[in-house]
């Protein structure tokens, strides 16, 4: 079955430590996206990537680093320098033919203590 | 830039009563309009969109929404609900000038309770 799958669902981590977001995607979809949900607070955008070898910081990058060496793959790592980072993680992915539909992961359930 | 509003966190209704999300954007330029559904612990899913054309949108499953440029808003419709509507139901928004392809805008959200 075609479809985004993030790992891990939950993900628990020290304080002060990195750690990367897993995001595959099977659709052959050329931009992917990585988003972040708080209680309250809808989604916010992190980054996103149009094509490989090329990403672009969203409306809050800081603390965050992102690569996309391959089409199929853009792992999210939340850095030490990531004030608040215990949040619900979203990955994303569009069609260069229709980038009007994102299709979702699961998301990852992150927990700094 | 572009921001989204949705006045109500959260929505009780009895189940077969109406229901009404609202929705509300500003931006300087043209916007795709979308509204997505997330069920506990889910990603999103998208429920229906507006890109351009007829302002009435419908979905699969009962729910409607209505493009108003002169009040930028898109409200959610449906006129009978069930329990297994409830949800959490996101507004967003994106950049029609570049395809949509700079990510999404999105509320904050609205939490539909749907009572027996």
């Amino acid at each position: 079955d075609g479809g985004i799958t993030q790992s891990p669902k939950y993900l628990f981590r020290k304080e002060g430590q990195n750690v990367t977001l897993s995001c595959e995607q099977n659709l052959n979809h050329d931009a992917m996206y990585w988003y972040r949900q708080d209680p309250g607070q809808g989604l916010r955008l992190i980054y996103y990537s149009q094509i490989v070898n090329d990403f672009q910081k969203g409306d809050i990058a800081e603390g965050y680093s992102v690569s996309r060496e391959k089409k199929e793959s853009f792992p999210l790592t939340v850095t030490s320098a990531q004030k608040n980072p215990t949040a619900f993680y979203l990955c994303a992915s569009s069609s260069r033919v229709d980038n009007t539909e994102a299709f979702f992961g699961q998301g990852t359930r992150l927990t700094v203590v | 830039a572009q921001s989204v509003t949705q006045l109500d966190s959260q929505v009780p209704v009895f189940e077969e009563a109406p229901v009404e999300l609202r929705c509300n954007y500003s931006s300087s330029v043209s916007v795709y309009l979308f509204w997505y559904v997330q069920y506990p612990n889910q990603g999103l899913q998208l429920l229906l969109k507006y890109l351009s054309g007829s302002t009435l949108v419908e979905s699969i499953n009962g729910f409607e929404a209505e493009f108003n440029k002169s009040q930028t808003s898109f409200h959610l419709r449906k006129p009978s609900v069930h329990i297994s509507d409830t949800a959490e139901y996101f507004c967003a928004v994106s950049d029609a000038t570049g395809g949509g392809a700079d990510g999404l805008t999105f509320g904050k959200g609205t939490h539909l309770i749907i009572q027996p």
